[in-house]
C-alpha cells in the first residue's frame, strides 16, 4: 500500500475486555514495531519484528500483551483483560530492513477503556 | 539498555534560531534520528546522523557526537508551523542494534 494502514483508527472497550490491533506495513518493509503513546508522552516500545528473527518483546508492560506477524506482512497486537492504564494511542511503524534509517509510522489506534 | 533525556518543553519566537539537545546512553548504537510530532498527528522523519558531525537539510539541522552520547536538532527562521515535538531516538541495543528507542519528545511553542 501507499503507506502503513491501521485498524481501527478509533476503539472503545470495556474494562476486562479484549482487543486485537491490527497493522498493515508499507509493501516490503521486513522491519514492523508497535510503540505506544499516552496523552503528552513519548513513544514507549512494545515489540519489534524483522524479517523471520523472533520478535523483540522487551517492551511489552505484561502479559496481558501479545503480536504476531503473519507472512513477514500484517501485525497484530492482541490486548487480554484490558485495563483503564492501557488506554492510549497505539502506533505502528515500519521500515525497508535493517540498514534502513527511516520509520514510516501508521495514523494510530486511540483506545478507550472505560 | 538505552536512556534518552530530552527537555520537556521549549518556547521560542517566529524568524529566531532554536536548539533542542539530546543526550542517550546506550548499550549499542547504530544511528539517532529526529522525527517532528504535531498534535494528533504520527510522527514524521526530520533527520538521521550515524556519523559525527553536522547534517543540514533545509532550515533543519542536526548534529551528533558518538563520544558524549548527544546530539541537538537546530530549527533556523522559525516558522509557526514548527510549533510541535520533537522526538530523539536512537537505534541501538541488544538486538544486533536495531530496535529503535524514543526520547520523551520536547514539545516546542513558537511565538509570533
Amino acid at each position: 500500500g501507499a503507506g502503513v494502514s491501521q485498524s481501527p483508527s478509533n476503539k472503545v472497550t470495556e474494562k476486562g475486555k479484549d482487543v486485537e490491533l491490527r497493522c498493515d506495513p508499507i509493501s516490503g518493509h521486513t522491519a514492523l514495531y508497535w510503540y505506544r503513546q499516552s496523552l503528552g508522552q513519548g513513544l514507549e516500545f512494545l515489540i519489534y519484528f524483522q524479517g523471520n528473527s523472533a520478535p523483540d518483546k522487551s517492551g511489552l508492560p505484561s502479559d496481558r500483551f501479545s503480536a504476531e506477524r503473519t507472512g513477514g506482512s500484517v501485525s497484530t497486537l492482541t490486548i487480554q483483560r484490558t485495563q483503564q492504564e492501557d488506554s492510549a494511542v497505539y502506533l505502528c511503524a515500519s521500515s525497508r530492513d535493517r540498514m534502513n534509517e527511516k520509520l514510516f509510522f501508521g495514523s494510530g489506534t486511540q483506545l478507550s477503556v472505560l | 539498555g538505552q536512556n534518552i533525556d530530552q527537555p520537556t518543553e521549549m518556547t521560542a519566537t517566529e524568524g529566531a534560531i532554536v536548539q533542542i539537545n539530546c543526550t542517550y546512553q546506550t548499550s549499542g548504537f547504530n544511528g539517532l534520528f529526529w522525527y517532528q510530532q504535531h498534535a494528533g498527528e504520527a510522527p514524521t522523519f526530520l533527520s538521521y546522523n550515524v556519523l559525527d558531525g553536522l547534517e543540514e537539510k533545509g532550515r533543519f539541522s542536526s548534529f551528533l557526537s558518538r563520544s558524549k552520547g548527544y546530539s541537538y536538532l537546530l530549527l533556523k527562521e522559525l516558522q509557526m508551523k514548527d510549533s510541535a515535538s520533537y522526538l530523539c531516538a536512537v537505534r541501538g541495543g541488544n538486538t544486533g542494534g536495531f530496535k529503535t528507542i524514543f526520547g520523551a519528545g520536547t514539545r516546542l511553542f513558537v511565538k509570533a
